[in-house]
Formats: C-alpha cells, structure tokens, sequence
C-alpha cells in the first residue's frame, strides 16, 4: 500500500518563475491538504481539496493555487515566486478528516 | 485562538535515558491531538494519535502520550531513547469544521539529540 508521494523531491526556481508540485494521496484517501514549512519552523496550513473543489484555505496569498484531480491526485501552484517562498511543501491525504497522513516532501529553493 | 504550545526548543538526553517531551494546545472543543517525527530532510511521520477514550495511546517506536485534559497537555513519552530517536518532533491539533474540513495547527517543535 503506497503512502503519500510527492514530486519532485527537490528543485530550485528562479525569483519570479511559476512551480507547480504534485501529490497522490494514500490508497483509499479522498482529502489532501497542502502545508509549507519553512526552515526551523512547524508546518503552516495553506489549503485543502476535497471532491477537486478548495474548502479550506490558510493565511496564503492568491499566488498559491491548487487543483484536485478525479482520481484525488492534487496540484499546488505557485506564481511569481518569492525568495520567501524557498521551503519544504508538504501534502498530507486523510479519508473524510480521519488520521492525517503526509509524504516526504518537495523541496524548493527560490534564487 | 486555537494552538499548540511546544515549550523546549532543544533536547539533549543520553541513550537509554526517558524522555518526555510536552505539549499544550489550546482548543475549545474536544481536541483530537497527534505527534509527528521528522528526521532531518525527510517528511513527516505519524507517531501516535488521540481522538477519543482512553487517555494513554500507544504509537510505533516504543513512543506514548498521555492525554491530561485538566492541564490541557498531550505530552510524549519514551521510557528508554535510542540514539536513532534524534530527530524534530512536532505536536499538532486538528481544527474540525463542518462537512469533514479539516487542517492541523503545529507546535513549532521540539528538537531531540541523543548523547552516546
């Protein structure tokens, strides 16, 4: 049974640029939710995608953007890109608000 | 407001030693409370959760907590710290709104080193 997957791992954008992220929940997960943590610090919830429709969202600017598949797979989408925005993503899958499981993360470094 | 409180940055224990690491969150309904481990460049893993009964719950690496709802703590606890316990180990409450919506408000985290 697969967990959560992320990709890529790790990648480097340039100030400005646009990255877009991807998640597949675990087997049997309908939720997936997308948190960012930066270095030294807890995660910080940015939103969450149940039946590909956004219903939750945290204290993030339009910049960050989002998507759910039919399959419950997620995107996260990032505009115009901060050197403030140079943390770890994390995606984090849940069936009906049930235990919270995350993925290893993707790491992104804004030069 | 809801959150969670991790008051040690930093701890420094021996192998073998016990360990307690401490949470209060604060949350005006019944809280469902989980801690996480996270080594370093890597995700999060789930330790243990509490949602309800019994107010000590057991989790995966020999790790528990206790749920104490008169102080408001959800603290963990190890009886003897292996050296590959070192890691950042976060406490975290889920925000419940109608409909299913969900979403986990963070300690800042407790980070553990283990002495030989």
């Amino acid at each position: 049974d697969a967990g959560v997957t992320q990709s890529p791992t790790h990648l480097i954008k340039t100030r400005g640029q646009q990255v877009t992220l991807r998640c597949s929940p675990k087997s049997g997960h309908d939720t997936v939710s997308w948190y960012q943590q930066a270095l030294g610090q807890g995660p910080q919830f940015i939103f969450q995608y149940y039946e590909e429709e956004e219903r939750q969202r945290g204290n993030f600017p339009d910049r960050f953007s989002g998507h759910q598949y039919p399959n419950y797979s997620s995107e996260l989408n990032v505009n115009a890109l901060l050197l403030g925005d140079s943390a770890l993503y994390l995606c984090a899958s849940s069936y009906r608000g049930n235990t919270i499981y995350f993925g290893e993360g993707s790491w992104l470094t804004v030069v | 407001a809801q959150s969670v409180t991790q008051p040690d940055i930093h701890i420094t224990v021996s192998e073998g030693a016990s360990l307690e690491l401490r949470c209060n969150y604060s949350y005006g309904a019944t809280p469902y409370l989980f801690w996480y481990v996270q080594s370093p460049g890597q995700g999060l893993q789930l330790l243990l959760k509490y949602f309800s009964g019994d107010t000590l719950v057991q989790g995966i690496k020999g790790f528990e907590a206790e749920f104490k709802r008169s102080q408001s703590s959800f603290n963990l606890r190890k009886p003897s710290v292996h050296w590959s316990d070192a890691a950042e180990y976060f406490c975290a409450v889920v925000l419940m709104f109608s409909g299913g919506y969900n979403k986990l408000i963070f300690g800042a985290g407790t980070r553990l080193a283990v002495h030989p």
